[in-house]
């Protein structure tokens, strides 16, 4: 099992431009969890999914902020139109046998 | 919702010494605890986990506590060596997962 994969793992754009972030959760993991990871607020849940359903989207910051999970292999985190202070890592997570979260890798966004 | 606190924030110990973090939480219905480690420029990786029906558990250098009582769990990491340096996350679960606050923890050879 290739764990949770994440896409891209760097990305710089201009302020104003849309962002897109991926993720491929594992097989058979009912629970998607993003993530966003900064030195000021350290990690904060933004939103999380259950069987595709999004469940608490309580922690996405504004509007311009959105996620989807058309299909059970695949999510979407998107910033429209992005801000410097979006500046963070975003990281994607399931819910692992435990109750644990198992994370990719994380996407290091740069708006500038 | 549930609040989770960590110390310290940063830690430097000598290689061979023990480290020890500790997080105390607000959710008496929290049952589960998981210490994440996370190295630059990786995503956080589960090290230990404990549930609330035990009050310790060990994995060979590591070890974490639980007091339900008192709300309070620690991370005991003993003979520290430079590959433990990283930042270490608390978290608690009550449907969903809290994380603490973090902990950088230096290894000094």
């Amino acid at each position: 099992d290739a764990g949770v994969i994440q896409s891209p793992r760097h990305e710089v754009t201009e302020m104003g431009q849309e962002v897109t972030l991926r993720c491929k959760p594992i097989s058979g993991h009912d629970y998607l969890f993003w993530y966003r990871q900064t030195m000021m607020r350290g990690l904060e849940l933004l939103i999380y999914f259950n069987n595709n359903v999004p469940i608490d989207d309580s922690g996405m910051p504004e509007d311009r902020f959105s996620a989807k999970m058309p299909n059970a292999s695949f999510s979407t985190l998107k910033i429209q139109p992005s801000e410097p202070r979006d500046s963070a890592v975003y990281f994607c997570a399931n819910e692992d046998m435990r109750g644990g979260y198992t994370f990719g890798s994380g996407t290091r966004l740069t708006v500038v | 919702g549930e609040n989770v606190e960590q110390h310290p924030s940063t830690l430097s110990v000598q290689e061979g010494d023990s480290a020890v973090i500790k997080c105390t939480y607000s959710d008496s219905a929290s049952n589960y605890f998981p210490w994440y480690k996370q190295e630059l420029g990786k995503g956080p990786q589960l090290i230990i986990d404990i549930r609330s029906n035990v009050g310790e558990k060990k994995d060979q250098r590591i070890a974490v506590t639980l007091n339900k009582t008192a709300k309070h769990f620690s991370l005991h990491i003993t003979e520290t060596q430079p590959e433990d340096s990283a930042v270490y996350f608390c978290a608690a679960v009550n449907e969903k997962l809290t994380f603490g606050t973090g902990t950088r923890l230096t290894i000094i050879p």
